[in-house]
């Protein structure tokens, strides 16, 4: 079965450091995506990244970087220099491209960025 | 990328009764899926509503209670029926869109509903 988890339900950093959200999955399809999502308050679904399972180097996008150790089936998201506006749940999901086109959610982590 | 818009983006109503929520595409696509996201949850799919034909629902839902139309590759709406206060949830709509190689799935900004 596929599944997500994401076991920090809630995590505090200081702006302008930098914070690791972890990701972790179960799937036996060799080829699946990874994405992740911010959600703030407002409960609008921002996509901030994406993993292929066959790319060779982790992906990068701005200030997110996805920390992918496909070894281990995890795929971290890596937020720089925080800012205030950051905070908000992030939720991990999954893609497995053989057996459906559904996007398997995480429980998400919330993020508080404090000054 | 892909611009979503939905309507209502938000609505209180009473039990018993149903809203229809409508998903607009900016471009055309093959799929549109439709989830939900109850208070303090995670997002959970409903169903993908194909063009031409009938909506593919997941375990749980099904399609007297969650109707779904997709008239065009541009359009789709979804229907909560007879609802009840435990339906009160986001109700979202997103597409996958491949450009370059790489994939990514959009969402709409969501209909929020609080059933009374």
């Amino acid at each position: 079965a596929q599944k997500i988890t994401q076991t920090q339900p809630g995590m505090f950093v200081q702006e302008k450091e930098a914070v690791t959200l972890d990701c972790t999955y179960d799937t036996s399809d060799p080829s699946y995506g990874l994405f992740w999502y911010k959600q703030p308050s407002s409960g609008e679904m921002i996509f901030l990244i994406y993993q292929g399972s066959y790319d060779q180097q982790n992906a990068t996008e701005g200030r997110y970087s996805l920390n992918f150790q496909k070894a281990r089936k995890s795929a971290n998201l890596v937020i720089s220099a925080s800012q205030l506006g950051d905070s908000a749940m992030y939720f991990c999901a999954m893609r497995a491209f053989y057996n459906t086109d559904k996007l398997i959610f995480g429980t998400g982590t919330r993020l508080q960025v404090f000054p | 990328s892909a611009v979503i818009s939905q309507k209502p983006s938000r609505d209180i109503c009473q039990r018993g009764t149903s809203l229809t929520i409508q998903c607009q595409v900016d471009s055309q696509v093959t799929m549109m899926f439709w989830y939900r996201q109850q208070p303090g949850q995670s997002l959970t799919l409903i169903a993908t509503a194909n063009q031409g034909s009938e909506a593919t629902y997941e375990s749980g839902f099904v399609i007297d209670k969650f109707p779904i139309s997709r008239p065009n590759l541009t359009f789709s709406t979804l229907t909560v029926s007879n609802m009840s206060p435990e339906d009160s949830s986001i109700y979202l709509c997103s597409v996958p869109v491949v450009a370059g190689g790489q994939e990514t799935q959009y969402f709409g900004p969501g209909t929020r509903l609080l059933v009374l």
